[in-house]
């Protein structure tokens, strides 16, 4: 069965190093989103991308971050001065389409440790 | 601000029995309302999903059953297995948009041999 695949699985930074979390979506899939998962909190809603561009971001979502989709295939979330409290798992999700019977599907995820 | 809400953090249940979920929404304006099940340094793996129009899905061992009146919904397992062991989310999105999911705290089954 097709994954979402994220690398690195973990990525150590230093505090105010920029920071590029990569995710490969299923290859037919038109949407796209990041979630994070601070850890002993609830999976969190970030960004959700199509069509080559933001379809929504939450508020935690501030200049900080960006999205892109360089090629066919990767869908990179980027953090550009990292903080102590981005430290989480972050989750990559693709989606084929919005209909009823098309959930996300997400992968691994990449635990983010800053220091 | 907790839309989606599971009020027991752990289940521990009998290999055999029936497990049984459960969760609370408060945002009126979901209508799609779905299981994730997740295991260690894994993702969350989509499990059973259901519209706000039904008020139960069945698949397999798994059945979601939605009251809309009282906001809440839950997972049954039948017959739990040791393999069900996991951390479940319950999660809701609206249809309207881009359908951004919102997740509860989640529920950490063991199922018990």
């Amino acid at each position: 069965e097709p994954e979402v695949t994220q690398t690195p699985s973990h990525q150590v930074t230093q505090m105010g190093q920029e920071v590029i979390l990569r995710c490969v979506p299923i290859s037919n899939h038109l949407y796209f989103y990041w979630y994070r998962q601070i850890l002993g909190q609830k999976v969190e809603f970030l960004v959700s991308f199509y069509n080559n561009e933001i379809s929504e971001k939450s508020e935690i979502f501030d200049d900080q971050f960006s999205v892109e989709r360089p090629d066919g295939s990767n869908f990179t979330l980027k953090i550009r001065s990292t903080k102590l409290e981005d430290s989480a798992m972050y989750f990559c999700a693709s989606r084929l389409g919005l209909g009823s019977n098309q959930p996300q599907h997400f992968g691994d995820g990449t635990r983010l440790s800053i220091l | 601000d907790q839309q989606v809400k599971q009020n027991s953090p752990s289940l521990s249940v009998q290999e055999g029995r029936i497990s049984i979920l459960n969760c609370d929404y408060t945002n009126s304006m979901f209508d799609y309302f779905l299981w994730y099940k997740k295991y260690p340094a894994e993702g969350p793996t989509f499990l059973i999903s259901i519209s706000s129009i039904k008020d139960k899905n069945e698949d397999g061992r798994f059945t979601v059953f939605l009251n809309k009146s009282a906001k809440h919904l839950s997972l049954h397992i039948v017959p739990s297995q040791p393999g069900d062991s996991a951390v479940y989310f319950c999660a809701a999105y609206h249809s309207g948009g881009y359908q951004k999911v919102t997740f509860g705290t989640g529920t950490k089954l063991q199922v018990i041999p």
